[in-house]
Parts: structure tokens; sequence; C-alpha cells
């Protein structure tokens, strides 16, 4: 698998705000793959976007991939606390994944 | 479905000894992964199984470092001779692997700290 790679490293927003993150990468890919990790805990799947797929939502969630720049993005919308984690993006899935790492993101009441 | 399960959820040990770690796969899924993640970082990958079959080992798994999936269902991964540098959280991960549905889920981790 080719690895992803976070930016930023770290974000801090306030409650109701929106956060984007972004991910890029160095090879062609079939699939890319968002995932949240609370602190000190096991990874969550958010979403996976095709690389024949340019958006795609799930619930305050959107992803973007643009193949030709080889860049993802996850746009969170009206941000809570419970968002707060660290985020990370992993291309292939087929077999190994590959973390870079990450952005951290924090939201503060 | 309860997800994946791991245990213990924390090991402490001291250099030199051995410990072994489980885990527990959602029960439909073929493929079994191993990670282990230290502070700061993203996780890094072991091993994988394909049911029983261990297909691929990352060179981060030195001869002390052995991981068995016996009956295709549950895994083990045991440390022999533990050292400072194992120390950190070991996650493992299930995946369909097959129709396409290869997303991996994973557990909540055994964090080991060796003293």
């Amino acid at each position: 698998s080719q690895q992803g790679e976070e930016d930023p490293q770290a974000l801090s927003i306030q409650e109701g705000e929106n956060a984007t993150m972004n991910c890029s990468y160095k090879t062609s890919i079939n699939n890319l793959q968002w995932y949240r990790q609370n602190s000190g805990r096991g990874l969550v799947h958010l979403i996976l976007i095709r690389s024949n797929e340019r958006e795609k939502h799930s619930g305050r969630l959107r992803v973007t991939l643009d193949t030709s720049k080889k860049s993802s993005s996850l746009l969170i919308t009206a941000s809570r606390a419970a968002d707060t984690a660290s985020y990370f993006c992993s291309t292939g899935g087929g077999n190994k994944l590959t973390f870079g790492t990450g952005t951290q993101l924090k939201v503060e009441l | 479905d309860t997800g994946v399960s791991q245990d213990p959820r924390h090991k402490i040990t001291k250099r030199g000894q051995n410990v072994t770690f489980r885990c527990d796969p959602i029960s439909e899924h073929n493929r079994l992964y191993w990670y282990r993640q230290t502070l700061g970082q993203g996780p890094e990958f072991l091993t994988y199984f394909q049911n029983e079959a261990q297909l691929e080992k990352s060179r981060l798994l030195s001869d002390r470092f052995s991981a068995e999936r016996p009956k295709g269902s549950f895994s083990t991964l045991e440390i022999q001779r533990t050292e400072q540098g194992d120390s950190a959280m070991y996650l493992c991960a299930s995946s369909h692997g097959t129709g396409g549905r290869n997303e991996q889920y994973f557990g909540p981790g055994t964090r080991l700290t060796v003293t």
C-alpha cells in the first residue's frame, strides 16, 4: 500500500466550525480510506472513496478525491467536541494499510 | 456482531519476559491484520492472515515475534524476550477480503509496557 500523509499535523477549532484536513499520496490508488482514532484507542473506519469517485458524503463528513493531484480532503461540518481525535488517511486496503502521522483535531467548546 | 475484540487491553511486563495477545475478529471476516502503533505515530503494519494462512510479514516483525491463526478464526501474537522498544499499542483489524469489501475494522488495541 502507498503511504498517505496528512496535513495539517494539528488543528484546533471551536465547536460548530468546519474542519478540513488533507491527505497526499505518491502513486496510483484503487481507493482511499479515512480513519479516526480517539486518544489511546483503536481506529474507526469513517469512509472509503474509490479512485473513480470524486466526492462522497457520510453524515457530517465530506471526502473529496483528486487523482490528478494525488490528494484527498476530509471535511467535517458543524464540528462537535466529540470529534476531537486523530484522523488518518490510507490508500490501498486490500492487504496492509499504511498510515501517516495523522491530523490531530481538537474541537473546543 | 460485536466487532473486533482484543485481550488483554493492557499488559505490563518486565524486560525479557514473553507476552501473548489475542484477537477475535468479526466472525465472517476472512482477513486478520496486526499493526503496532507508538506514541505520536500512525499504525505500522506487522502481518496479515487470509483465513489460517499467514500471507505477509513486515520487516518490523523480528524473530522474537510470532503470530498464528490456527483455525482461521482468532489470532495470537506472541513476543518473546520482550525489550523496552516493544512498548507500543498492538492493534488487530479484520476485513472481508472478498467482493471488494476491503475496509478494515480495528479492535481497541492492547497497550504493552515493557519495564
